[in-house]
């Protein structure tokens, strides 16, 4: 299937503890994101990523960093967990280069207890 | 800054009623507005992109308009059924660097059969 797949599905952690989460597309987008949505189900961009280049940056804690390895891959890696931190998180991609919309991952619900 | 409110927030209808979602954007200078639906703990899902020279998307039982000029994109939904019970999500893509979506907060949709 052609898609943007996130992995952990679900990410239940303690305060203090690092993980991440891994975005893959296999359209052949160009650009990929991270969206965080929060309790009020309001959906922010924190990260944008072009051909493995940092577009964009958004207010995002330096706790949180973006990795692209290539440009069909998005990871987040988020250091020093917080209460706050707890969210779902979306990664999308998008075809550069005309009028193109954007495809989301089912997300990644992140729980810090 | 580009701002997107959709309203109402929430909205019951019996089944077979047809349904109207608003937003509104505040900077016109938009490349596309794209209409989403979120279905309770899953991700996005694409409904309709409506391109900014485009003044309206038909699919199927769904269609959009677009009013650039006056900041407005409506959602309309024929018959609806239970299964159109949903979150929609309006976002609009601007120019600024990375092109990024900004998102409204959602209409919540609930069809009483």
């Amino acid at each position: 299937d052609t898609a943007v797949s996130q992995t952990p599905k679900y990410l239940v952690t303690q305060m203090g503890n690092d993980k991440s989460i891994k975005c893959e597309q296999n359209l052949g987008h160009d650009t990929m994101y991270w969206y965080k949505q929060d309790s009020k189900k309001f959906l922010k961009i924190m990260f944008s990523y072009n051909n493995k280049e940092l577009i964009i940056n958004e207010t995002v804690p330096n706790r949180f960093s973006p990795k692209s390895p290539d440009k069909a891959h998005l990871n987040l890696h988020i250091n020093s967990l917080e209460l706050g931190d707890s969210a779902v998180y979306f990664c999308a991609s998008r075809k550069i280069g005309g009028d193109y919309g954007y495809t989301f991952g089912s997300g990644t619900r992140l729980t810090v207890v | 800054k580009q701002e997107v409110t959709q309203i109402p927030a929430a909205l019951s209808v019996p089944e077979g009623e047809n349904l109207v979602l608003n937003c509104s954007f505040t900077d016109s200078a938009i490349y596309n507005l794209q209409w989403f639906r979120q279905d309770p703990g899953k991700g996005l899902t694409s409904l309709l992109l409506i391109q900014s020279s485009q003044r309206e998307q038909t699919s199927g039982r769904l269609n959009a308009s677009l009013d650039k000029s006056s900041g407005r994109s409506t959602l309309y939904i024929a018959a609806s059924q239970p299964g159109d019970s949903a979150t929609y999500l309006c976002a609009v893509r601007t120019g600024a660097a990375g092109n990024k979506l900004t998102f409204g907060g959602g209409t919540r949709v609930l069809v009483k059969p």
